[in-house]
């Protein structure tokens, strides 16, 4: 079965700068997907970025950017010129492509990422 | 299109009481995914279902029925509501295992 780890469960940032959230993974997998969800206090779910895990080079959404490595089983999302509009709880996910279960998301606990004016 | 709905947006419920949580999807998507959420959990899979007819269970799928008779619809039945079963609850879908997951706006459920 895979688990996902979020070991931050609360974070702060300042308006217009750089936070880095952090996410690990265990899988024999090979082939799967991950992602980063954010839910505001709205409580919708909102998709952030995707990551392929065949694909080496790092998904960027404007100023959302990951740092994958397969190898470690990280996927950090750094949001970079932070927006007061960014507060918000973030989860990583992570999908299996192969075989049975192939149909669900496996989330980590969040963090909860709080920006400051 | 709509995207995901869902009904009712909050609900409070006695302990042994019965209800349905419905989803509906406009854009006709294969998957549909039941989760609960609460707090330090994360969300967790309750049901899904790969197309009308097909369901099969998730990770915490005891207590709750699912039915999938058309591909629009994928209502959660609570049999017999228990406290524990306090939680808010996602519906969501995707057009294949590939694809994006979207997500509905979620449903409030206390269970006294």
């Amino acid at each position: 079965a895979q688990t996902v780890t979020q070991s931050q469960p609360e974070m702060s940032v300042q308006e217009a700068e750089t936070v880095t959230l952090s996410c690990t993974y265990d899988t024999s997998e090979n082939n799967y997907y991950l992602f980063w969800y954010k839910q505001p206090p709205s409580r919708q779910m909102i998709l952030v970025i995707r990551q392929e895990a065949y694909k080496q080079q790092n998904a960027t959404e404007n100023r959302f950017s990951v740092n994958f490595q397969k190898a470690a089983k990280s996927f950090s999302l750094k949001i970079s010129d932070s927006q007061l509009g960014d507060t918000a709880m973030y989860f990583c996910a992570f999908m299996k492509l192969t075989g049975g279960s192939n149909y669900k998301l496996t989330f980590g606990k969040g963090t909860l990422l709080t920006v400051n004016p | 299109n709509a995207g995901v709905t869902q009904t009712p947006k909050f609900q409070v419920l006695k302990t042994g009481q019965s209800m349905t949580l419905q989803c509906a999807q406009d854009m006709n998507h294969e998957y549909m995914s039941w989760y609960r959420q609460d707090p330090g959990m994360g969300l967790r899979l309750i049901h899904y279902s790969v197309g009308a007819g097909i369901t099969d269970q998730g990770e915490v799928p005891n207590g709750y029925n699912v039915s999938r008779s058309t591909t629009e619809d994928f209502p959660l039945r609570l049999l017999s509501a228990a406290p524990s079963q306090t939680s808010v609850y996602f519906c969501a879908s995707r057009r294949s295992s590939y694809n994006e997951q979207f997500f509905g706006p979620g449903t409030r459920l206390t269970v006294l």
